[in-house]
């Protein structure tokens, strides 16, 4: 089992459709991450949450932090084929040496 | 925003062999760097924690005998694959932490896929 939960595993949709991706755990990151890693190349980050509640806006991308920091959510609106890619989340546990735990991944195809 | 460079890309090897990867932060030093392994359509997996001037840290299931690495200065990390065999194919990828800035904040480098025939 890992520590960070990530749903769903694989997302395909058609463009122009809205969707969620979730990151879930029983414990609690000081600060969690979101990535998109494109086929052969490193992560890149997307948005850095360290507040319960928090709500940040990329764009169409919106990211959201759990209140009490367990779990996180990735909503894109009207997706395009260009956020085709791997999310990943990833999250500091307190005490972890800035240690990243990531999630398994969900893998999004936007089809034309 | 922070650079950081791996090098190789790519490195196809005989099994047996070793292969140094370097992993480089280019506008930053960097106290501390990470090195993680990727499967394929897999999700990364934390290798070592890699301190400057100290002995890396290495996660459960990792053998530090096979996979050497130095962190001689704050700009550069190395890792090094001993005695690479098949299954040690992988892409494998290294991330810096600036000294100064967001206490949690890496910066990922592009990544180095290796095969071992």
């Amino acid at each position: 089992t890992q520590l960070l939960e990530q749903s769903p595993q694989f997302l395909s949709i058609q463009e122009g459709e809205n969707l969620t991706v979730y990151c879930n755990s029983s414990s609690v990151f000081s600060s969690l991450q979101w990535y998109r890693q494109e086929p052969g190349e490193g992560p890149v980050l997307l948005v850095t949450v360290v507040t319960g509640g928090e709500v940040k806006k990329l764009k169409r991308l919106t990211f959201q932090f759990g209140d009490a920091r367990k779990d996180s959510s990735l909503h894109i609106t009207a997706a395009q084929p260009g956020d085709t890619g791997l999310y990943l989340c990833a999250g500091e546990l307190d005490n972890a040496g800035n240690m990243l735990t990531f999630g398994g991944g969900t893998r999004l195809m936007v089809k034309p | 925003g922070a650079v950081v460079s791996q090098h190789p890309s790519r490195v196809i090897c005989k099994s047996g062999t070793s292969v140094k990867i370097e992993c480089r932060s280019l506008d930053f030093q960097a106290t501390t760097m990470f090195w993680y392994r990727q499967f394929p359509k897999k999700s990364l997996m934390l290798m070592a924690t890699s301190n400057e001037g100290s002995k890396a840290t290495y996660e459960q299931g990792v053998e530090k005998d096979k996979f050497l690495i130095n962190h001689a200065s704050l700009t550069l990390s190395t890792l090094t694959v001993t005695s690479a065999h098949p299954e040690d194919s992988s892409f494998y990828i290294c991330s810096a932490r600036p000294g100064q800035g967001p206490d949690n904040e890496q910066f990922f480098g592009p990544g180095t896929r290796l095969t071992v025939l």
